[in-house]
């Protein structure tokens, strides 16, 4: 069982809609988790930076941890056909060593 | 400020084949890391460096090797290139917990 766990999709919505995506976790040491984003035939960029439980809000996107059930969300409003990407979930301990997710591959059509 | 810089952007190596891949960064960051990506499979890291003259492997370190030749450097040899080394690679660098990506190597082995 790899430690991240995220379904690849694909994963199609229209405009507007509320995308969730969603990752498990197993290592009960991860205490720092992470969305990336990454366009086609580009690097990752990180998006959302997460400590330890709770939520975090940056305008239309929400990052929430429940450590209690080891599950990462990542949640998109107003789905725009610029958020169409690939979308990596990671958790980390403190040694700094990134464990990724499979990502999630979005398409917002028009 | 270029962030994290990677040549070449294309390879094409017969079986056998050695090259490097190299990688640098200009963010005064102390760890460096080296990973691959397929389809399916997500980032898979083959080796990190938490600071100039240390490395360790990660997941999938078979067939590779690496030099933190300085705090800005960080590269990657194939010794004898495979078909099955055909892939996305990625370099990253990182302050605490956050990785910046550069933005990748496709490497082809026939």
């Amino acid at each position: 069982q790899k430690e991240v766990e995220q379904d690849p999709g694909p994963l199609s919505v229209p405009e507007g809609a509320i995308v969730s995506l969603n990752c498990t976790y197993s290592n009960s040491a991860f205490q720092y988790f992470m969305w990336y984003r990454q366009y086609s035939r580009k690097g990752p960029e990180l998006l959302m930076y997460t400590y330890s439980s709770g939520n975090k809000e940056d305008g239309r996107f929400t990052a929430q941890v429940d450590k209690s059930s080891k599950y990462i969300s990542l949640f998109i409003r107003d789905s725009q056909p610029s958020d169409s990407a690939t979308y990596l979930c990671d958790g980390s301990s403190n040694t700094g060593k990134l464990i990724f997710g499979q990502g999630t591959t979005l398409q917002v059509k028009p | 400020n270029a962030g994290v810089t990677q040549t070449p952007k294309f390879q094409v190596l017969k079986t056998g084949q050695s090259m490097t891949l190299q990688c640098a960064q200009d963010m005064n960051h102390n760890s460096m890391y080296w990973y691959r990506q397929d389809p399916g499979m997500g980032l898979r890291l083959i080796y990190y460096s938490a600071s100039e003259g240390t490395t360790d492997k990660g997941e999938v370190p078979n067939g590779y090797n690496v030099s933190r030749l300085n705090k800005r450097e960080f590269s990657l040899r194939l010794e004898s290139a495979a078909p099955s080394q055909t892939s996305v690679y990625f370099c990253a660098s990182s302050d605490a917990a956050t990785q910046y990506f550069g933005p990748g190597t496709r490497l082809l082995v026939l």
